[in-house]
């Protein structure tokens, strides 16, 4: 069974300071990894994803994110904090696509980022 | 393409009333999927849709709960006898097909029940 674990569910910085957010995933097969944002009172966004391709990952809004077979890991980073970023960011893992599979996403608990003046 | 949309976005009802909930998926868009999130917790999947077949469910989706999509479309989950425990966020998400393309959530329902 897939699962995810993200270590820390505060996290704060200052802005401008580096942004990492920790992902640890499991799963019996190659996986595919997703990382999401949730701003207060919406849905969630994607900020970006791994599908078997390049393991450095760039995403939406300055994220960036590696994939670490032999860490098991895929965790978030941004050089720089902007106060736009206080959101709750969601790591996912799913199995890669199957005929008939669901593609259904397993969720971290999240991480609450705050980002101070 | 207005994304997917979610009706109502609250809903309070009292423990064993009937509610049920709608999503409009993006057009054209043949997967359709319900997510559960509780407090301080992540998404939870619960069923998955491709066009009006229903092709997995969760455990989580006990007895009291139903969805269905009907043309293939709009989709709507129904709790029956509503507990205590059934407080929480309901979302839903839609993706254009197989591949992994992204899933696209809507907005959420946010159901409490007293």
């Amino acid at each position: 069974a897939q699962s995810v674990t993200q270590l820390g569910s505060h996290v704060s910085v200052s802005e401008g300071a580096l942004v990492l957010l920790r992902c640890n995933y499991s799963s019996s097969v190659p996986p595919y990894l997703f990382w999401y944002v949730q701003y207060p009172n919406q849905g969630l966004q994607l900020l970006l994803k791994y599908t078997s391709a390049a393991t450095l990952v760039k995403g939406i809004n300055g994220f960036e994110a590696e994939f670490k077979k032999s860490e098991t890991s895929f965790h978030l980073t941004k050089p720089s904090a902007h106060m736009s970023d206080a959101a709750e960011y969601f790591c996912a893992v799913s199995d890669p696509p199957t005929q008939g599979g669901s593609e259904k996403l397993v969720f971290g608990k999240g991480t609450k980022l705050t980002v101070n003046p | 393409d207005t994304g997917v949309s979610q009706d109502p976005r609250h809903k309070i009802t009292k423990r064993g009333q009937n509610v049920t909930f709608r999503c409009d998926p993006i057009s054209e868009h043949n997967r359709l999927y319900w997510y559960r999130q509780t407090l301080g917790q992540g998404p939870e999947f619960l069923t998955y849709f491709q066009n009006e077949a229903q092709l997995e469910k969760s455990r989580l989706l006990s007895d009291r709960f139903s969805a269905e999509r009907p043309k293939g479309s709009f989709s709507t989950l129904e709790i029956q006898r509503t507990e205590q425990g059934d407080s929480a966020m309901y979302l839903c998400a839609s993706s254009p097909g197989t591949g992994f393309y992204e899933q696209y959530f809507g907005p959420g329902t946010r159901l409490t029940v007293t």
